[in-house]
């Protein structure tokens, strides 16, 4: 089962940064938080990952907060070509490949 | 290099019948996990094989079954189809190191009438 909660929608204007939060309350300490999107139609892609430090890679960012229980992914300036489903997704340690991606939030980029 | 490739994009079937789905991952990947979509229950794992071996499994009843061959490419295959099988299959490959991402291809579309 999915341990993230995220937001069903929202809504960014192009041009300014999207936020998007993920409760992961129930978190262990060594698993790790990953993103990945979903264009309609297409094969999920990755986006980042992260354990307990905040990362940035040229797609995103990835804050986590001190606690672990939280983490926002942000895409800096987002283009329409961001809109798609975002999946917060916690990894299981030694379940391989087995992701559990919930239901994901649908980011509209409005232009 | 090229990406995950799955085979083929669109299929229709009839309820009870055999459906066998291909995929070729990213040149020197050694795991693939397959993925089924549908709009009710999301994206759900269905397993994964890495070195010829079948490493995870999710919940699927045993219709569903796979093997990957020496070349690392997979295949799925779904047994006595069901109205409800009808669905989005992804294939992903990764390195299978710990923390390696998934590379998903575009998905084979099944139809079952």
């Amino acid at each position: 089962d999915a341990k993230t909660t995220q937001p069903p929608s929202m809504d960014c204007a192009e041009g300014r940064a999207a936020n998007l939060p993920c409760n992961h309350s129930t978190i262990s300490g060594n698993e790790y938080v990953y993103w990945y999107r979903q264009i309609h139609s297409q094969g999920p892609q990755y986006i980042i990952h992260g354990l307990k430090n905040n990362e940035t890679n040229e797609m995103a960012s990835l804050i986590i907060t001190e606690d672990r229980k939280s983490s926002t992914l942000i895409l800096p300036h987002a283009t329409l070509r961001d809109t798609a489903v975002y999946y917060c997704i916690v990894r299981v340690p030694n379940t391989g490949n087995q992701f559990y991606f919930g239901t994901g939030t649908s980011l509209t980029v409005i232009p | 290099k090229a990406g995950v490739t799955q085979t083929p994009r669109y299929l229709i079937k009839t309820r009870g019948q055999q459906v066998t789905l291909s995929c070729s991952p990213i040149s020197g990947h050694r795991s693939v996990s397959w993925y089924q979509q549908t709009p009710g229950q999301g994206l759900q794992f269905l397993f994964e094989y890495f070195s010829e071996t079948q490493r995870n499994k999710g919940n699927f009843p045993g219709r569903f079954s796979g093997r990957q061959f020496s070349n690392s490419r997979s295949e799925m295959n779904v047994s006595t189809l069901e109205l409800g099988d009808s669905a989005l299959y992804l294939c992903a490959s990764s390195p299978g190191t710990v923390t390696g991402e998934l590379f998903f291809g575009e998905g084979s579309r099944l139809t079952v009438l």
